[in-house]
């Protein structure tokens, strides 16, 4: 596609169930980054794939959260056990290369609300 | 480690007139620097970029920043501010060897008509 595509856009889920968030990086872009934006704050770094290699997960907040990109393309975010304070806009983005000179871009995000 | 620092949580502007976003970096050299904007419910767009050469540089939409390295700053600026800008506007650093950026705060932009 043209750009970076997330799904779904919104989640709603109660407290203690799993969830599973979806990027679709721009094609052929190496590089796959997680950020996690709560309300009014920055983005801020969860993971970081390049290709199907999951090279940095420093920013993961707990082992309840998981990422995946088996085929170097679509990467999945999975919450389990989700809690209150999970709420928060997740943010995928992808670049072309590695390095942190390349600009990254950035998907609209998916909306997590725990109750 | 890096760091970013975005000291004006919110300013507002009449529309027309010119506009400043203020941006402060901690980094052992020289990173490399973006400018985001958010509109709501939307994700991030680059607006531009610094990697090296000419300390001034042009965006889209009309943007230009200036990197002053005395002053680890990389403001943004607009000489005449339009109704559409209005939007969250986030500064942030990528070092040469790494792969993710760290964002600052960000700053939020009102528009008065």
């Amino acid at each position: 596609g043209a750009g970076v595509s997330q799904s779904p856009r919104y989640k709603v889920a109660k407290r203690g169930q799993d969830v599973a968030l979806r990027c679709d990086p721009i094609s052929g872009h190496v590089s796959l980054f997680w950020y996690q934006q709560a309300l009014g704050q920055g983005p801020e770094f969860l993971t970081y794939f390049q290709n199907e290699a999951q090279l940095d997960k420093s920013g993961l907040p707990s082992d309840r959260f998981f990422a995946e990109r088996p085929e170097g393309s679509v990467s999945t975010l999975k919450i389990q056990r989700t809690q209150q304070e999970d709420s928060a806009v997740y943010l995928c983005a992808s670049s072309l290369v590695r390095g942190g000179g390349q600009p990254q871009h950035f998907g609209d995000g998916t909306r997590l609300s725990i109750l | 480690a890096q760091s970013v620092t975005q000291p004006d949580i919110h300013i507002t502007v009449s529309e027309g007139a010119s506009l400043e976003l203020r941006c402060n970096y901690s980094y052992g050299a020289t990173p490399y620097l973006f400018w985001y904007v958010q509109s709501p419910g939307q994700g991030l767009q680059l607006l531009l970029k610094y990697f090296s050469g000419d300390t001034l540089v042009q965006g889209i939409k009309g943007f230009e920043a200036e990197f002053k390295r005395s002053q680890s700053s990389f403001n943004l600026r607009k000489p005449s501010v339009h109704w559409s800008d209005a939007a969250e506007y986030f500064c942030a650093v990528g070092a040469p060897a790494g792969q993710n950026f760290v964002f600052g705060p960000g700053t939020r932009l009102s528009v008065l008509p």
